[in-house]
């Protein structure tokens, strides 16, 4: 079956640099934009960036333009979001989640995510 | 960047109950929007997409209409599954953005 399995979250000080991991198994990866989408605690989802099938193709979300960079390594079926320069703002559980190919926007289907806490 | 706005924030609803729960973005994205349903602990799951195509295995209680600026997310007779939040999602234009949410109570 289709599954999406992030890790890599933790606590993190303000300023210092995190790396998530989505390792994703059940479809043919190379195929799919994907998309890794935040939820604060208690809060509403948040899209953060999107990377298209051929690694060419990112997009940011403006509250983590110029801090987060979303890569994918196709051979080992993995999503990365590299996150600098965090602040108390990107406390959040993160969710890697795949673009529908009917359009890469529609998020079809979800992981269960891995949470990042930024404190001192 | 476009904002989604949902309505109501909270609505209280009983078992067969017919409720309607709207989205409108600040400006227009044409058919490009999506709903899903997040029950609490959960991942949240796609309903919706192109503002009115039923995912595949979504039960036909549930619908979508509009277009432009404004649509509606339709559940013709609740079910306690369904008791949960519902986000709206713009796909039109980047960056991606979600409406707020709508969380549906039982009364």
């Amino acid at each position: 079956q289709v599954q999406l399995v992030a890790s890599g979250g933790g606590v993190v000080q303000p300023g210092r640099s995190l790396r998530l991991s989505c390792e994703v198994s059940g479809f043919t990866f190379s195929k799919y934009g994907m998309h890794w989408v935040r939820q604060a605690p208690g809060k509403g989802l948040e899209w953060v960036a999107f990377i298209g099938s051929d690694e060419r193709n990112e997009h940011y979300g403006d509250s983590v333009k110029g801090r987060f960079t979303i890569s994918r390594d196709n051979s080992k079926n993995t999503l990365y979001l590299e996150m600098n320069s965090v602040r108390a703002e990107d406390t959040a559980l993160y969710s890697c989640v795949r673009g529908s190919q009917v359009d890469h926007g529609i998020m079809d289907v979800w992981g269960q995510g891995t949470t990042v806490s930024v404190s001192s | 960047d476009i904002q989604m706005t949902q309505s109501p924030s909270t609505l209280s609803a009983s078992v067969g109950d017919r409720v309607t729960i709207t989205c409108r973005a600040s400006q227009s994205i044409d058919i490009w929007l999506a709903w899903y349903r997040q029950k609490p602990g959960e991942a949240p799951k796609l309903l919706v997409y192109r503002a009115s195509t039923l995912e595949s295995g979504v039960p036909s209680r549930f619908s979508g209409s509009g277009s432009g600026t404004d649509f509606r997310l339709t559940i013709s007779s609740l079910q306690t599954d369904d008791f949960a939040t519902y986000y709206c999602q713009q796909y039109n234009y980047y960056p991606y953005t979600f409406g707020q949410g709508t969380r549906l109570d039982i009364k």
